[in-house]
């Protein structure tokens, strides 16, 4: 059974970075599988954000690219996202999940519990 | 505005049958990308609940079916339960974005 978990600060300056960090437990990263960023603004409903598939080949949505990154530690079984110049726009809880399937007919099938991250001064 | 509309709400009594509309456009599900459906109860992350237009994961129950016809999909919950009450989700392949497209949700009130 896969299991994820995020990490990273709750509270963000507006302008900033966002930072977080999956940490992966119960299967390799490097065995295979795509892995994903999803966020869902307070009371809203959800969006894709990015997907990195194990090999470190990237998927952006459109609308973040500009200031989207995201990354695969195989060492440390995480993967990573930062999202810079953020706004009270980006104030979301931000899931990590992994996917089932091969593209475009992926699945979310194991999610993070998300953590709510707020940008505010 | 998602790019896959589904209605905000829909609600009925228990044991009663609810359907949830999920529509797209020649870019994701009319362009015959499959559609798969999450459940959120409140406070807790997603739950895949349908795959590939029609299937259900491993304990899910078959109250819960999917369906799919040219640039539509729906799900139905037969035999409505009090812990059905949740948000639900559609989600696809969009070719514009060139990666995964969310529904708006819809949240399932039992009365």
């Amino acid at each position: 059974q896969v299991q994820l978990r995020e990490s990273g600060p709750r509270l963000v300056k507006p302008s900033e970075t966002l930072s977080l960090t999956c940490s992966v437990s119960g299967f390799s990263i490097s065995s295979g599988f795509y892995w994903a960023w999803v966020r869902q603004p307070p009371g809203k409903g959800l969006e894709w954000i990015g997907t990195i598939y194990h090999s470190g080949s990237t998927y952006y949505n459109p609308s973040l690219k500009s200031r989207l990154t995201t990354s695969i530690d195989k060492s440390k079984n995480q993967f990573s996202l930062r999202l810079s110049s953020v706004t009270a726009a980006d104030t979301a809880v931000y899931y990590c999940a992994c996917l089932g399937g091969e593209l475009p007919a992926v699945t979310f099938d194991y999610w993070g519990q998300g953590t709510l991250v707020t940008v505010s001064s | 505005q998602s790019v896959l509309t589904q209605p905000p709400s829909v609600s009925g009594a228990p044991g009663q049958r609810v359907t949830i509309s999920c529509t797209g456009s020649s870019s994701n599900i009319g362009a015959g990308f499959v559609v798969h459906w999450y459940q959120q109860l409140p406070g807790t992350a997603p739950k895949l609940l349908i795959y590939g237009n029609i299937n259900r994961p491993s304990g899910v129950p078959d109250r819960f079916s999917g369906s799919k016809s040219g640039p539509s999909a729906s799900l139905a919950i037969t035999g409505l339960q009090a812990d059905d009450e949740a948000d639900y989700y559609c989600q696809s392949y969009d070719t514009s974005l060139s990666g995964s497209v969310f529904g708006g949700g819809t949240k399932v009130t039992v009365l």
